[in-house]
């Protein structure tokens, strides 16, 4: 299966809202409602952030919040702040498991 | 607390073998099912295998088919990954991740380095 695909890169200022997206097929994104979104910090472990599309964890911020449209699933952040800046991954589990190629952060 | 602590990790030269842990604790492991998701320097996630909480599924990604075997000891609260053939591509800091309801890693572990050179 192919790595789900995300932009490289996003940016946004403090208190701004940003979103990721994540495109994959019918097979996998548009076909379940199982896709996670995990954040790491340079040499920490992955943090699971959103997982069956929208639901979030107990512990983490409303302000982190997911959807999805057809094949593509977002992530949005919103009132950005210093400590979001991080490495974003979405994930599918449909059947196999496929991350997306990862997204970096930045918080100008 | 739920924790998950890998080891077997470090440097072994192509074709060598490798196998790691993951001691799991603060939960029923046997309930579970585990998965091995690994992460090559400055790149990003790879899912490696899976296998249920009977051991009676498993998975494995295309890249490690044939030369990784996943198992797992309820008994002793513990995931392995046999690692055999190793290439220089598999170089990678390993994590183990316990699964949830359509997750593959609610839980993390800190993850254990393998370096496949000569």
């Amino acid at each position: 299966q192919s790595a789900l695909t995300q932009p490289a890169s996003v940016s946004g200022s403090p208190g701004q809202s940003i979103t990721i997206s994540c495109t994959g097929t019918s097979s996998d994104v548009g076909s379940y409602n199982l896709v996670s979104w995990y954040q790491q910090h340079p040499g920490k472990a992955p943090k699971l952030m959103i997982y069956e599309g929208s639901k979030r964890p107990s512990g983490v911020s409303n302000r982190f919040s997911g959807s999805k449209s057809g094949n593509t699933a977002s992530l949005t952040i919103s009132g950005l702040q210093a400590e979001d800046e991080a490495d974003y991954y979405c994930c599918s589990y449909a059947g196999r498991v496929v991350f997306g190629g990862g997204t970096k952060l930045t918080v100008l | 607390e739920v924790q998950l602590v890998e080891s077997g990790g470090g440097l072994v030269q192509p074709g060598g073998s490798l196998r790691l842990s993951c001691a799991a604790s603060g939960f029923t492991f046997s309930s579970y099912s585990m998965n091995w998701v690994r992460q090559a320097p400055g790149k990003g996630l790879e899912w490696v295998s899976y296998i249920s909480s009977s051991s009676s599924t498993i998975y494995y990604a295309d890249s490690v088919k044939g030369r990784f075997t996943i198992s797992r000891d309820n008994a002793k609260n513990s995931l392995y990954l046999q690692m055999n053939s190793l290439r220089a591509e598999d170089t990678a800091v390993y994590y183990c991740a316990r699964s949830g309801s359509g997750v593959p890693g609610v839980y993390w572990g800190q993850g254990t380095l393998v370096t496949v050179s000569s």
